[in-house]
């Protein structure tokens, strides 16, 4: 079993829909817990970042960590075109030296 | 900008031979992380330095070896290119060693002719 598990997509929903991101882990060690999004051919751009189990609101978007579960979501509100891109969970240790990444979803608003 | 900079963003390279990318984290960050970015494999740990020391390594090639310099900077060092090494490198760097939401740039990306 990986890790980190995230359905790669694609995922296409219409512009303004409420669209709901998920991963899974299995190791329950993991404290802190990131979205990013990448955009095509670029570096990834943190998004969200939490610790522990809870929710955390930042504009358009809500992370929420289920740390009983071992399940993070990412919801994003009133979705645009320019939301159009790959979005990856990472995860890490109180004591880890490293981050570990899901495969990532690919995400398509249409207009 | 991010504030990370990697050089070059594009190199290419024959089979067998020896490359050398670089990386300058964010002004006043101690920590640099490297991945390396696939199709099929996703952004994978490569190798962590905290302040020049090494911290933690992924699945790092024997082919593969980085360090940390004196100012921060950092070079990942690939060596006996195979076909399959083609792909993005990113590096990430952070303030601390916990590396918590680290900051990525833009990656330089390698093809092995």
């Amino acid at each position: 079993q990986k890790e980190v598990e995230q359905d790669p997509g694609p995922l296409s929903v219409p512009e303004g829909a409420i669209v709901s991101l998920n991963c899974t882990y299995s190791n329950s060690a993991f404290q802190y817990f990131m979205w990013y999004r990448q955009y095509s051919r670029k570096g990834p751009e943190l998004l969200m970042y939490t610790y522990s189990s809870g929710n955390k609101e930042d504009g358009r978007f809500t992370a929420q960590v289920d740390k009983s579960s071992k399940y993070i979501s990412l919801f994003i509100r009133d979705s645009q075109p320019s939301d159009s891109a790959t979005y990856l969970c990472a995860m890490s240790g109180s004591r880890d030296d490293k981050i570990i990444f899901g495969k990532g979803t690919r995400l398509h608003i249409l207009p | 900008d991010s504030g990370v900079t990697q050089t070059p963003k594009h190199l290419i390279t024959a089979t067998g031979q020896r490359v050398t990318l670089r990386c300058s984290p964010r002004s006043g960050d101690l920590s640099v992380y490297w991945y390396q970015q696939s199709l099929d494999q996703g952004l994978q740990f490569l190798i962590h330095y905290y302040n020049g020391e090494e911290r933690a390594k992924g699945n790092i090639l024997e082919r593969f070896s980085a360090q940390q310099f004196p100012d921060l900077h950092s070079e990942l060092n690939l060596s006996s290119l195979e076909l399959g090494d083609s792909a993005l490198y990113f590096c990430a760097s952070s303030v601390d060693r916990a590396l918590r939401a680290p900051t990525f740039g833009s990656g330089t990306r390698l093809t092995v002719v």
